[in-house]
């Protein structure tokens, strides 16, 4: 398997654009993650997903993001309009389930710089 | 809530020698820990976790970290480490009924010759 693959590796906008981020899971996983990177705040969850319903999406910093699953195998991260202060490293997870011996598998990121 | 603190910001270390990276966390409830390294530009790997048992747990590239549930720790350690272990590395927190991944703020390996 190819791993969790997201795309584009690096996006840089202009403020106010419109920005989407992808992601792949790993095939057959049913949970999905994402996180936002920081120097000041580090990783913080977003949002998650669990058999492409949103479970939990009290990490979402602002009306400005939203994310959708359409289907087992693809999800989407979207800022509009984007600021210089969503500047960051996004990281999508998927894991198979959330029991005892789940592992939560890392995308590469999406290194996005708003200018 | 729970939560995780990683004592150490920037480790540097000469090559060969070993390391500790100490990492303390915080719940009301049983947990799972889990220590990620992130090479530079790349995402996160898991390196090891601790579920239950026995409190010694072994990961990939020679680490290992000890669970101490009195101290509500769980530091990592290396006996010899070696250039290509230039990293950052994550400590991680998770309830045992829930799903969501809580990090430390991260710490840096910079490995030397």
């Amino acid at each position: 398997d190819a791993g969790v693959i997201q795309s584009p590796r690096h996006e840089v906008t202009e403020m106010g654009q419109e920005v989407t981020l992808r992601c792949k899971p790993i095939s057959g996983h049913n949970s999905l993650f994402w996180y936002r990177q920081t120097m000041m705040r580090g990783l913080e969850l977003l949002i998650y997903f669990n058999n492409n319903v949103p479970i939990d999406d009290s990490g979402m910093p602002e009306d400005r993001f939203s994310a959708k699953m359409p289907n087992a195998s693809f999800s989407t991260l979207k800022i509009q309009p984007s600021e210089p202060r969503d500047s960051a490293v996004y990281f999508c997870a998927s894991s198979l389930g959330t029991g005892l011996n789940t592992e939560a598998f890392f995308g590469q990121g999406t290194r996005l710089t708003v200018v | 809530a729970q939560s995780v603190t990683q004592l150490d910001s920037q480790v540097p270390v000469f090559e060969e020698a070993p390391v500790e990276l100490r990492c303390n966390y915080s719940s009301s409830v049983s947990v799972y820990l889990f220590w990620y390294v992130q090479y530079p530009n790349q995402g996160l790997q898991l390196l090891l976790k601790y579920l239950s048992g026995s409190t010694l747990v072994k990961g990939i590239n020679g680490f290992e970290a000890e669970f101490n549930k009195s101290q509500t720790s769980f530091h990592l350690r290396k006996p010899s480490v070696h250039i290509s272990d230039t990293a950052e590395y994550f400590c991680a927190v998770r309830r045992s009924n829930d799903y969501k991944l809580s990090f430390g703020a991260g710490t840096t390996v910079t490995v030397r010759a």
